[in-house]
């Protein structure tokens, strides 16, 4: 299995352009989170789904952000507007549910820079 | 509200050096616990854990934790680091019954010098 695909890896945009931020889990696996890295705040969860549903999306900071699961194989985050403090890297990753914070797999990251 | 704390934000050894990177977490229940570690351009990767059982938990590369209940604290050690371990390090909680969630410390850099 080639683990959690996230993409792009490294993204470049201006503030104001809408931003969205793709993922694929391992196949098999129906949960998915996703976090936000940052230098003040470290790693926070930002959404989660079981079975493409979202269970907790508190940790979303505000209305410009949303996420979608259309199904078992791709989720994506979107900004729209994008602004320079969401400027981060943000995680996807997956884990079969029930199995366990010890079975989560992390993708490598996008890499957002906001300009 | 449920945090984890990470004393250091940056540590820098030499080789052969001792490790101690500090965690705590806020009251919450029982708790399951985790050091991730994140090496530079890589994706975080699960380095131990801790359910139950023997509070001294060993995991790969020589690391070890110990759980302490009474001080809520999963402190990470390794008796002598090598530059490889040059990474980053995050302590994370999943207070049970909270679906799987993990809470993440905000990361410990580790810098070893050849």
């Amino acid at each position: 299995d080639a683990g959690v695909i996230q993409s792009p890896r490294h993204e470049v945009t201006e503030m104001g352009q809408e931003v969205t931020l793709r993922c694929k889990p391992i196949s098999g696996h129906n949960s998915l989170f996703w976090y936000r890295q940052t230098m003040m705040r470290g790693l926070e969860l930002l959404i989660y789904f079981n079975n493409n549903v979202p269970i907790d999306d508190s940790g979303m900071p505000e209305d410009r952000f949303s996420a979608k699961m259309p199904n078992a194989s791709f989720s994506t985050l979107k900004i729209q507007p994008s602004e320079p403090r969401d400027s981060a890297v943000y995680f996807c990753a997956s884990s079969l549910a029930g199995g366990g914070p010890e079975k989560l797999f992390f993708g490598s990251g996008t890499q957002l820079s906001v300009l | 509200a449920q945090s984890v704390s990470q004393h250091n934000h940056h540590v820098i050894l030499s080789e052969a050096a001792s490790l101690e990177l500090g965690c705590n977490y806020s009251y919450g229940g029982t708790v399951n616990l985790f050091w991730y570690v994140q090496y530079p351009g890589q994706h975080l990767q699960l380095l131990l854990k801790y359910f139950s059982g023997d509070p001294l938990v060993k995991g790969i590369k020589g690391f070890e934790a110990e759980f302490i209940k009474s001080k809520f604290s999963f402190n990470l050690r390794k008796p002598s680091v090598q530059w490889s371990d040059t990474a980053e390090y995050f302590c994370a909680v999943n207070y049970r019954g909270s679906q799987g969630n993990l809470i993440f410390g905000k990361g410990t850099k580790l810098s070893v010098k050849p």
